[in-house]
């Protein structure tokens, strides 16, 4: 079936110690989102990739960065992590949004992060 | 700028009684409006969307919501509750300027036996 893998599904890392978390599809979309999701709220956009053109949302810290080698695979980098950068990362994908807004967002497992 | 409320954080029925979970919507245009499902630690599932057409909208698992554009809303029901729809669920709607998901702050629904 196709779908979004997202690995590792925890991780735990100390604070400062860089982290990435991946990321891949076998739905061939061209769209590939980045969220962060805290307990109990509503995942909030960090970034998204249309193709390989990079779109940072306002409020994403520095700290996070991201990489898109290719269609399938989208890696999120965080630099120094701190304690407040615990929680769910969840990895989305779409088709293509040109001329088709309302285009469903297919998210992965996510990622638990947990910082010591 | 368009927003999306969900009424209550928690909601809880009697398994076996109607779901009921509430949206509304602000959108100065024809929006496109999602529910989502989240089961602990997972990700999101598309239960259902509305796009055009037909403003009852059936998804998966029995849910179904009905899109009323003069009380900007989009409530997810389902007639009869089962232990395992005990989830949290999230409203979206689109937004048409780009397409990005407006979330809603998300209904915890608690099934008691």
């Amino acid at each position: 079936d196709a779908m979004v893998i997202q690995n590792p599904r925890y991780q735990v890392t100390q604070f400062g110690k860089p982290v990435t978390l991946s990321c891949s599809q076998t739905l061939n979309h061209n769209v590939m989102y980045w969220y962060q999701q805290k307990s109990s709220q509503a995942p909030k956009l960090l970034f998204h990739y249309y193709d390989k053109d990079f779109n940072n949302e306002a409020d994403t810290p520095d700290n996070f960065q991201s990489r898109r080698p290719n269609t399938s695979f989208c890696f999120l980098d965080i630099r120094s992590p701190g304690l407040g950068d615990a929680a769910m990362y969840l990895c989305a994908t779409s088709r293509d949004p040109s001329g088709q807004v309302g285009d469903t967002q297919y998210f992965g497992p996510g990622t638990r992060l947990t910082v010591l | 700028a368009q927003s999306v409320t969900q009424l209550g954080s928690h909601v809880s029925v009697s398994e076996g009684a109607l779901v009921l979970l509430r949206c509304n919507y602000s959108s100065s245009v024809p929006p496109y409006l999602f529910w989502y499902v989240q089961y602990p630690n997972q990700g999101l599932q598309l239960l259902l969307k509305y796009t055009t057409g037909a403003t009852l909208v059936k998804g998966i698992n029995g849910f179904e919501a009905e899109f009323k554009k003069s009380e900007t809303s989009f409530h997810l029901t389902k007639p009869s509750a089962h232990m395992s729809d005990a989830a949290e669920y999230f409203c979206a709607v689109s937004d048409n300027s780009n397409y990005q998901l407006i979330w809603g702050a998300g209904t915890k629904l608690i099934i008691k036996p």
